[in-house]
């Protein structure tokens, strides 16, 4: 079956670490999305890529980064310099644009 | 620029109540307009969406809404709440043109009381 898929579910970081969230879809899929999700606020978008090695920042761009070197795969890496990490972040993907998205089933980060 | 507004953080109903959940969108665009529904830890699920065509708009679980552009409102009814109901509702607008990406809504946790 064609979905996204997130891994993993449950990541801890330590003060000053980078880690990677995977984000891979077999829906052939131009765009992906990463948004961040916290209590009360909604979901806010992080970066966004319509096409391969091409990629856009959101609205909370600050202290992540990602990478869209394949259409499958879209991680996002947080770094050290994002000073509050935890949260639930996820990822989506759609073709054509505007008609809904597919999400995966998240990564809830904690910080250690 | 566009932008959604969900009335009321937290809406709580009976068993076999009447359901609605309200959002309110701008845009300067012809919008398109989305409902996702989340279960806790898990992802968003797709309810019914609004791009073009009848304003009625039926999706899963016997949910529906109802664009209505005089009133920027793409309200979420069910007229009869299930215990499984119980949920996070995100209601989100995206539009031609603005390079794919919807901009949700702050999100409406629905209570379901037995």
């Amino acid at each position: 079956d064609g979905g996204i898929t997130q891994s993993p579910k449950y990541l801890f970081r330590k003060e000053g670490q980078n880690v990677t969230l995977s984000c891979e879809q077999n829906l052939n899929h131009d765009a992906m999305y990463w948004y961040r999700q916290d209590p009360g606020q909604g979901l806010r978008l992080i970066y966004y890529s319509q096409i391969v090695n091409d990629f856009q920042k959101g609205d909370i761009a600050e202290g992540y980064s990602v990478s869209r070197e394949k259409k499958e795969s879209f991680p996002l890496t947080v770094t050290s310099a994002q000073k509050n990490p935890t949260a639930f972040y996820l990822c989506a993907s759609s073709i054509p644009a505007n008609y809904g998205y597919t999400f995966g089933s998240g990564t809830r980060l904690t910080v250690v | 620029a566009q932008s959604v507004t969900q009335l009321g953080s937290h809406v709580s109903v009976s068993e076999g109540a009447l359901v609605l959940l309200r959002c309110n969108y701008s845009s300067s665009v012809p919008p398109y307009l989305f409902w996702y529904v989340q279960y806790p830890n898990q992802g968003l699920q797709l309810l019914l969406k609004y791009t073009t065509g009848a304003t009625l708009v039926k999706g899963i679980n016997g949910f529906e809404a109802e664009f209505k552009k005089s009133e920027t409102s793409f309200h979420l009814t069910k007229p009869s709440a299930h215990m499984s109901d119980a949920a996070e509702y995100f209601c989100a607008v995206g539009g031609s043109g603005n390079t794919g990406k919807l901009i949700f809504g702050q999100g409406t946790t629905l209570q379901v009381k037995p």
